[in-house]
């Protein structure tokens, strides 16, 4: 079945640096896409999301821009904080006229290093 | 505070023994989830509830049950767990149908099955 994946695993980056994290998805009717945080031990943490018929959105310190024509995501994330450091997972949606259904990639590790 | 509530926070059990694993949700959600994560892994759907009194195997449902009590509870249940059920389950929960402000996670439960 189709999937959504990641580029890169690892991501070290310098403390007060940007970072982006890529992902790839597969399922052009996916409508929804969302980016999650994870922490040790934790559950997943909401961080952004972007409707297929936009492809910019920003956050606070969070951007997330969306390339239908390569089916490529990315997140940016401004200033990077010790506190980013985590896991980061995209998700695509898809909407089954019942219920709505993610897909997550692998996951990417975010390393902040002072 | 309002969220997900999964119990119990870590389990061992012995191949072949059985156990539920409870959620809870207090945000009035009406579809819920759960999805068990594997190291180095994403996410993935084993069941879902679109809706109270309706219930959908996602990705991986063999080996599993599920019972959605009432609006507020989803039930996950090992009937024979063995060895490769040894993960970390998710209940999460989202608004009806349409992941509008994607799903909301509970903190999770780590199975070790022997």
């Amino acid at each position: 079945g189709e999937n959504v994946g990641l580029h890169l695993p690892t991501l070290s980056v310098q403390e007060g640096d940007n970072s982006i994290i890529n992902c790839a998805y597969s399922n052009s009717a996916s409508d929804y896409f969302i980016w999650y945080k994870q922490e040790s031990g934790k559950g997943p943490q909401f961080i952004i999301d972007i409707r297929s018929n936009m492809d910019k959105r920003q956050g606070q310190r969070v951007t997330v821009l969306l390339n239908k024509t390569v089916k490529h995501l990315s997140l940016q994330i401004a200033a990077t904080q010790p506190g980013d450091s985590a896991v980061y997972f995209c998700a695509e949606n898809l909407y089954t006229g019942t219920a709505s259904k993610l897909t997550f990639g692998t996951g990417t590790r975010l390393q902040v290093t002072l | 505070n309002a969220g997900v509530t999964q119990t119990p926070k870590f389990q061992v059990l012995k191949t072949g023994q059985s156990m539920t694993l409870q959620c809870a949700q207090d945000m009035n959600h009406n579809s819920m989830y759960w999805y068990r994560q594997d190291p180095g892994m994403g996410l993935r759907l084993i069941y879902y509830s679109a809706s109270e009194g309706t219930t959908d195997k996602g990705e991986v449902p063999n080996g599993y049950n599920v019972s959605r009590l009432n609006k507020r509870e989803f039930s996950l249940r090992l009937e024979s767990a063995a060895p490769s059920q040894t993960s970390v389950y998710f209940c999460a929960s989202s608004e009806t149908g349409f992941a509008t402000y994607g799903y909301t996670f509970g903190s999770g439960t780590r199975l070790t099955v022997v």
